[in-house]
C-alpha cells in the first residue's frame, strides 16, 4: 500500500516562495505528481517527477527524492490566484494514483 | 488536447433513487479509467480502476453492488450508484488514462456533484 503525508494548511503572503513537503512510503512507485484543486474543481496537473532531481516549470518546481521518499512543491512569486488545495500523488506500478491529503496553501495580501 | 468530460455536473436526488454519472474521453481513446470520491474538505480517494471490455477492479471498502462501473468502450465509462443514500452525496471525480509505456498521466474530468437527500 501507499502512504503519503503532506502539511494540513499553509499560509503565505503574495510575491512570496511556499515549499510544500511530501513524503511516502511505497509499495511500488511509478512517479509522483502535484495537482493543483481549486474548491468544487477537479485536480489540474502541475508537475511529474519519476527521477530524482528538480523539474523547473515557470513559477512552479518539484524536487524528488526516491531514495529519502520525498518531494517538495515549490511555488515563487506566489500570487492571490494560487489559493488553492496542492496534492501530491504517488502512482505504483499500475498506473494506479493514491493521494495525500491535500495542502491549503492560502495566500494574503 | 487529453480533454474529459463528465455529466451531469451536478445531481440531486432522493435517498433510494440510482444516478448514473458518465466519464468520457473526447479526444482520445482511454484504456483506463479510474473514478474518485471527494468528501468536503478531504482529498481523493479512487473507488475503481476500470479497463475498457473489462469488469472494475474495485478498492477494499467500496461495494461492487453499489456503485455499478461501465466501460464499454475506449471513450466511455460509467459510473451508477444504486439506492443511493444521504452519506453517499459526495463529489465524483473521474479520469482516463491512454496508458502507453512511459506515460501514466491521468487526465481528470470536472467532476460530479451528488447530493441525495
Amino acid at each position: 500500500g501507499q502512504n503519503i503525508d503532506q502539511p494540513t494548511e499553509m499560509t503565505a503572503t503574495e510575491g512570496a516562495i511556499v515549499q510544500i513537503n511530501c513524503t511516502y512510503q511505497t509499495s511500488g512507485f511509478n512517479g509522483l505528481f502535484w495537482y493543483q484543486q481549486h474548491a468544487g474543481e477537479a485536480p489540474t496537473f502541475l508537475s511529474y517527477n519519476v527521477l530524482d532531481g528538480l523539474e523547473e516549470k515557470g513559477r512552479f518546481s518539484s524536487f524528488l527524492s526516491r531514495s529519502k521518499g520525498y518531494s517538495y512543491l515549490l511555488l515563487k512569486e506566489l500570487q492571490m490566484k494560487d489559493s488553492a488545495s496542492y496534492l501530491c500523488a504517488v502512482s505504483d506500478a499500475g498506473n494506479k494514483l493514491t493521494f495525500g491529503g491535500g495542502t491549503r496553501v492560502l495566500v494574503k495580501p | 488536447g487529453a480533454v474529459v468530460s463528465q455529466h451531469p455536473s451536478w445531481v440531486i436526488c432522493k435517498s433510494g433513487t440510482s444516478v448514473k454519472i458518465e466519464c468520457r474521453s473526447l479526444d482520445f481513446q482511454a484504456t483506463t479509467m479510474f473514478w474518485y470520491r471527494q468528501f468536503p474538505k478531504q482529498s481523493l480517494m479512487l473507488m475503481a480502476t476500470s479497463n475498457e471490455g473489462s469488469k472494475a477492479t474495485y478498492e477494499q471498502g467500496v461495494e461492487k453492488d453499489k456503485f455499478l462501473i461501465n466501460h464499454a468502450s475506449l471513450t466511455l465509462s460509467t459510473l451508477t450508484v444504486t439506492s443511493a443514500h444521504p452519506e453517499d452525496s459526495s463529489f465524483y471525480i473521474c479520469s482516463a488514462s491512454w496508458g502507453l509505456a512511459g506515460t501514466n498521466e491521468q487526465f481528470f474530468g470536472p467532476g460530479t456533484r451528488l447530493t441525495v437527500l
